[in-house]
Protein backbone atom coordinates (compact mmCIF):
# COMPACT_ATOMS: atom_id res chain seq x y z
CA UNK A 1 0.00 0.00 0.00
CA UNK A 2 1.93 3.09 -1.57
CA UNK A 3 0.27 5.91 0.38
CA UNK A 4 1.09 9.28 -0.59
CA UNK A 5 4.36 9.23 -3.06
CA UNK A 6 6.28 12.22 -3.29
CA UNK A 7 9.49 12.33 -6.03
CA UNK A 8 11.65 13.66 -5.64
CA UNK A 9 13.32 13.24 -2.23
CA UNK A 10 16.21 15.94 -2.73
CA UNK A 11 16.84 18.27 -5.10
CA UNK A 12 19.47 21.49 -5.66
CA UNK A 13 18.03 24.13 -7.78
CA UNK A 14 19.91 27.46 -8.79
CA UNK A 15 17.86 30.79 -8.11
CA UNK A 16 15.99 31.17 -11.68
CA UNK A 17 15.50 27.52 -12.32
CA UNK A 18 12.00 26.20 -12.56
CA UNK A 19 10.69 22.56 -11.08
CA UNK A 20 8.07 20.17 -10.06
CA UNK A 21 7.45 18.20 -7.08
CA UNK A 22 5.06 15.49 -7.96
CA UNK A 23 2.83 13.37 -5.54
CA UNK A 24 0.60 10.84 -6.07
CA UNK A 25 -1.91 9.31 -4.19
CA UNK A 26 -3.24 5.74 -4.41
CA UNK A 27 -6.06 5.97 -1.85
CA UNK A 28 -8.54 7.91 -4.13
CA UNK A 29 -8.92 11.04 -1.48
CA UNK A 30 -10.78 13.68 -2.81
CA UNK A 31 -8.65 16.50 -0.79
CA UNK A 32 -4.54 16.99 -1.54
CA UNK A 33 -2.50 18.95 -0.04
CA UNK A 34 1.19 21.11 -0.22
CA UNK A 35 2.98 22.29 2.84
CA UNK A 36 5.95 23.85 3.34
CA UNK A 37 8.18 23.02 6.83
CA UNK A 38 10.72 25.34 7.80
CA UNK A 39 12.91 25.28 10.73
CA UNK A 40 10.75 26.05 13.80
CA UNK A 41 7.82 27.55 11.62
CA UNK A 42 5.65 24.48 11.81
CA UNK A 43 3.91 23.66 8.29
CA UNK A 44 2.42 25.86 6.67
CA UNK A 45 -0.16 25.30 3.67
CA UNK A 46 0.63 26.64 -0.21
CA UNK A 47 -2.34 25.32 -1.98
CA UNK A 48 -4.77 22.66 -1.88
CA UNK A 49 -7.78 20.57 -3.78
CA UNK A 50 -10.79 19.30 -3.12
CA UNK A 51 -11.42 17.44 -6.23
CA UNK A 52 -9.99 16.90 -9.48
CA UNK A 53 -10.08 20.14 -11.44
CA UNK A 54 -10.22 22.27 -8.38
CA UNK A 55 -7.49 23.96 -6.75
CA UNK A 56 -7.49 26.97 -4.32
CA UNK A 57 -4.50 28.87 -2.63
CA UNK A 58 -3.38 28.30 1.05
CA UNK A 59 -1.54 30.44 3.59
CA UNK A 60 1.91 31.10 1.45
CA UNK A 61 0.96 30.61 -2.23
CA UNK A 62 3.35 33.04 -3.93
CA UNK A 63 5.74 31.85 -6.06
CA UNK A 64 3.77 28.16 -6.87
CA UNK A 65 1.37 26.73 -8.98
CA UNK A 66 -0.20 23.31 -8.67
CA UNK A 67 -2.87 21.57 -11.33
CA UNK A 68 -5.32 18.75 -10.44
CA UNK A 69 -6.10 16.99 -13.75
CA UNK A 70 -6.69 13.35 -11.63
CA UNK A 71 -7.62 12.56 -8.55
CA UNK A 72 -3.76 10.84 -7.92
CA UNK A 73 -1.70 13.11 -9.07
CA UNK A 74 -1.28 17.05 -7.65
CA UNK A 75 2.12 18.48 -8.62
CA UNK A 76 3.24 21.55 -7.21
CA UNK A 77 5.43 24.10 -9.64
CA UNK A 78 8.20 26.70 -9.09
CA UNK A 79 8.65 28.74 -12.08
CA UNK A 80 11.35 31.28 -10.68
CA UNK A 81 13.48 29.35 -8.37
CA UNK A 82 14.27 31.96 -4.98
CA UNK A 83 16.50 31.36 -2.03
CA UNK A 84 13.49 31.90 0.14
CA UNK A 85 11.72 28.57 -1.27
CA UNK A 86 14.27 26.33 0.24
CA UNK A 87 12.19 24.23 2.18
CA UNK A 88 11.43 20.87 2.90
CA UNK A 89 7.70 20.30 0.70
CA UNK A 90 4.94 17.67 2.56
CA UNK A 91 2.29 16.63 -0.18
CA UNK A 92 -0.94 15.07 1.87
CA UNK A 93 -4.06 13.22 0.74
CA UNK A 94 -7.57 12.89 2.43
CA UNK A 95 -11.05 11.36 2.20
CA UNK A 96 -12.97 14.32 2.97
CA UNK A 97 -12.89 17.41 4.39
CA UNK A 98 -13.63 16.52 8.20
CA UNK A 99 -10.99 13.84 8.42
CA UNK A 100 -8.47 16.16 7.60
CA UNK A 101 -4.71 15.26 6.06
CA UNK A 102 -3.98 12.13 7.74
CA UNK A 103 -1.66 10.41 5.00
CA UNK A 104 1.71 12.48 4.53
CA UNK A 105 4.32 11.75 2.18
CA UNK A 106 8.10 11.50 2.89
CA UNK A 107 8.49 14.79 2.08
CA UNK A 108 11.19 16.89 -0.67
CA UNK A 109 13.76 18.26 0.29
CA UNK A 110 14.58 21.60 -1.72
CA UNK A 111 17.52 23.63 -1.81
CA UNK A 112 17.70 27.35 -3.90
CA UNK A 113 21.25 28.20 -4.02
CA UNK B 1 -6.41 35.34 12.84
CA UNK B 2 -6.66 31.71 13.24
CA UNK B 3 -3.60 30.45 15.01
CA UNK B 4 -1.89 27.82 17.25
CA UNK B 5 0.23 28.59 19.33
CA UNK B 6 2.54 25.72 21.29
CA UNK B 7 4.16 27.06 24.70
CA UNK B 8 7.45 24.91 24.64
CA UNK B 9 9.90 25.27 21.75
CA UNK B 10 11.83 21.77 22.89
CA UNK B 11 11.20 19.77 26.14
CA UNK B 12 13.82 17.49 27.79
CA UNK B 13 12.66 14.96 30.10
CA UNK B 14 13.77 11.41 31.41
CA UNK B 15 12.78 8.47 30.77
CA UNK B 16 9.27 7.67 32.62
CA UNK B 17 8.51 11.07 33.28
CA UNK B 18 5.03 12.37 32.55
CA UNK B 19 4.03 14.67 29.74
CA UNK B 20 2.32 17.09 28.94
CA UNK B 21 2.72 19.60 25.75
CA UNK B 22 0.61 22.89 25.72
CA UNK B 23 -1.62 23.97 22.86
CA UNK B 24 -3.85 26.71 22.69
CA UNK B 25 -5.81 28.23 19.65
CA UNK B 26 -7.29 30.98 18.31
CA UNK B 27 -10.20 30.07 15.63
CA UNK B 28 -13.87 31.47 15.19
CA UNK B 29 -16.74 28.61 15.48
CA UNK B 30 -16.72 24.74 16.04
CA UNK B 31 -13.32 23.04 15.53
CA UNK B 32 -11.49 19.71 14.64
CA UNK B 33 -8.21 19.74 16.98
CA UNK B 34 -5.36 16.96 16.34
CA UNK B 35 -1.80 16.47 17.66
CA UNK B 36 0.42 14.71 14.70
CA UNK B 37 4.13 13.77 15.39
CA UNK B 38 6.91 13.51 13.61
CA UNK B 39 9.73 11.41 14.02
CA UNK B 40 13.22 11.84 13.19
CA UNK B 41 13.45 12.20 9.54
CA UNK B 42 10.09 10.75 8.59
CA UNK B 43 6.91 12.24 7.92
CA UNK B 44 4.03 13.27 10.19
CA UNK B 45 1.84 11.00 11.65
CA UNK B 46 -1.48 11.65 13.36
CA UNK B 47 -1.17 10.96 16.75
CA UNK B 48 -4.99 11.70 17.67
CA UNK B 49 -7.99 13.90 16.45
CA UNK B 50 -10.82 15.76 18.00
CA UNK B 51 -13.73 16.15 16.92
CA UNK B 52 -16.81 16.12 18.83
CA UNK B 53 -18.11 14.08 22.00
CA UNK B 54 -15.53 13.01 25.05
CA UNK B 55 -13.54 16.00 25.31
CA UNK B 56 -10.49 13.46 26.96
CA UNK B 57 -8.98 11.69 23.71
CA UNK B 58 -6.56 8.44 23.52
CA UNK B 59 -4.62 8.35 21.13
CA UNK B 60 -1.85 6.01 19.84
CA UNK B 61 1.53 4.76 21.86
CA UNK B 62 -0.27 5.76 24.92
CA UNK B 63 -0.87 9.56 24.44
CA UNK B 64 -3.91 10.95 25.23
CA UNK B 65 -5.21 14.60 24.85
CA UNK B 66 -8.45 17.10 26.64
CA UNK B 67 -9.96 20.08 24.85
CA UNK B 68 -11.18 22.65 27.01
CA UNK B 69 -13.29 24.51 25.66
CA UNK B 70 -13.38 27.26 27.79
CA UNK B 71 -9.74 27.44 27.79
CA UNK B 72 -9.02 26.94 23.80
CA UNK B 73 -6.92 24.72 24.66
CA UNK B 74 -5.80 20.91 23.53
CA UNK B 75 -2.90 19.23 25.61
CA UNK B 76 -1.25 16.70 25.21
CA UNK B 77 -0.25 14.27 27.79
CA UNK B 78 1.82 10.78 28.46
CA UNK B 79 2.34 9.51 31.77
CA UNK B 80 5.20 8.05 31.62
CA UNK B 81 7.67 8.79 27.97
CA UNK B 82 9.65 6.76 26.35
CA UNK B 83 13.25 7.05 24.86
CA UNK B 84 11.32 5.95 21.39
CA UNK B 85 8.97 9.38 21.83
CA UNK B 86 12.21 11.90 21.12
CA UNK B 87 10.42 13.37 18.64
CA UNK B 88 8.64 16.71 17.09
CA UNK B 89 5.32 17.33 18.37
CA UNK B 90 2.61 19.53 16.37
CA UNK B 91 -0.99 20.37 17.24
CA UNK B 92 -3.42 21.64 14.68
CA UNK B 93 -6.66 23.16 14.34
CA UNK B 94 -9.50 23.67 11.42
CA UNK B 95 -12.99 24.40 10.99
CA UNK B 96 -15.81 22.22 11.09
CA UNK B 97 -17.68 21.68 7.97
CA UNK B 98 -17.85 24.08 5.01
CA UNK B 99 -15.09 23.58 1.84
CA UNK B 100 -12.39 25.19 3.53
CA UNK B 101 -9.29 22.31 3.69
CA UNK B 102 -7.04 24.59 5.74
CA UNK B 103 -5.45 23.08 8.76
CA UNK B 104 -3.34 25.72 10.90
CA UNK B 105 -0.60 24.09 12.81
CA UNK B 106 1.21 24.99 15.59
CA UNK B 107 4.93 26.02 15.24
CA UNK B 108 5.98 22.25 16.85
CA UNK B 109 7.36 21.50 20.20
CA UNK B 110 10.66 19.33 20.03
CA UNK B 111 10.58 16.44 22.69
CA UNK B 112 13.66 14.90 23.95
CA UNK B 113 13.90 11.86 26.18
CA UNK B 114 16.70 10.61 27.97
CA UNK B 115 17.77 7.41 28.31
Amino acid sequence: NAGVTQTPKFRILKIGQSMTLQCTQDMNHNYMYWYRQDPGMGLKLIYYSVGAGITDKGEVPNGYNVSRSTTEDFPLRLELAAPSQTSVYFCASSYMVLDQPQHFGDGTRLSIL
Amino acid sequence: AQSVSQHNHHVILSEAASLELGCNYSYGGTVNLFWYVQYPGQHLQLLLKYFSGDPLVKGIKGFEAEFIKSKFSFNLRKPSVQWSDTAEYFCAVTGRGGSQGNLIFGKGTKLSVKP
